[in-house]
């Protein structure tokens, strides 16, 4: 069974760096693509972009580039979504996420990670 | 403002059928795949509609997508109280540099 597991809540303060994790099971990591989702409060999906494990070749989002950085470590089957300077702003739900077949198709989901900031 | 466009809130009755639209232009749905997800109130989306019109393993019948040009509509029939939800479309879109694009979603309510 394909799973997704997301590290657990965090609060941070406005300024400061996190990095969340997903790891997967039940599949060969390194060749699908993985992507996040982020869901600020009470709003609407936002595709951030996407990392392939396999070689880390990576699509940002244009919304989310410069603001974000993924990697992943496929020894672990491990992804990350990493801040190096947080901002209220950044207070949502962040899913990650697995390709099926097409770019929009995201069969799997992580449970989310709800990052709060407090400025 | 998102790229693809829904409307904002359906509502129907037990047993109506409803439809959701979902409006794009030519460098998203025009050309690509569009796909619709289902998000119950506090768990994570899950996949209702892949390619247009195919249900993957598990959902049900009641649920159908079609497409024609730029626009796309999701069909619940048979409405049921349990399909309470916020409904999202989602596709590629090849401009300006590619990308996933979600619409804003829709609130479900079941009267």
């Amino acid at each position: 069974e394909v799973q997704l597991v997301q590290s657990g809540a965090e609060v941070k303060k406005s300024g400061e760096s996190l990095r969340i994790s997903c790891k997967g099971s039940g599949y060969n990591f390194g060749t699908y693509w993985i992507g996040w989702v982020r869901q600020m409060p009470g709003k609407g999906l936002e595709w951030m972009g996407i990392i392939y494990p396999g070689d880390s070749n990576i699509i940002y989002s244009p919304s989310f580039q410069g603001q974000v950085t993924f990697s992943a470590d496929k020894s672990i089957n491990t992804a990350y979504l990493q801040w190096s300077s947080l901002k209220a702003s950044d207070t949502a739900i962040y899913y990650c996420a697995r390709q099926t077949s097409g770019w929009a198709e995201i069969a799997y989901w992580g449970q989310g990670t709800l990052v709060t900031v407090s400025s | 403002q998102s790229v693809l466009t829904q409307p904002p809130s359906a509502s129907g009755t037990p047993g109506q059928r409803v439809t959701i639209s979902c409006s794009g232009s030519s460098s998203n749905i025009g050309t690509n795949y569009v796909y619709w997800y289902q998000q119950l109130p506090g768990t994570a989306p899950r996949l209702l509609i892949y390619m247009d019109d195919r249900r993957p393993s598990g959902v049900p019948d009641r649920f159908s997508g079609s497409k024609s040009g730029a626009s796309a509509s999701l069909a619940i029939s048979g409405l049921r109280s349990e399909d309470e939800a916020d409904y999202y479309c989602a596709g590629w879109d090849d401009r300006p540099s590619g990308r996933v694009v979600f619409g804003g979603g829709t609130k479900l309510t079941v009267l």
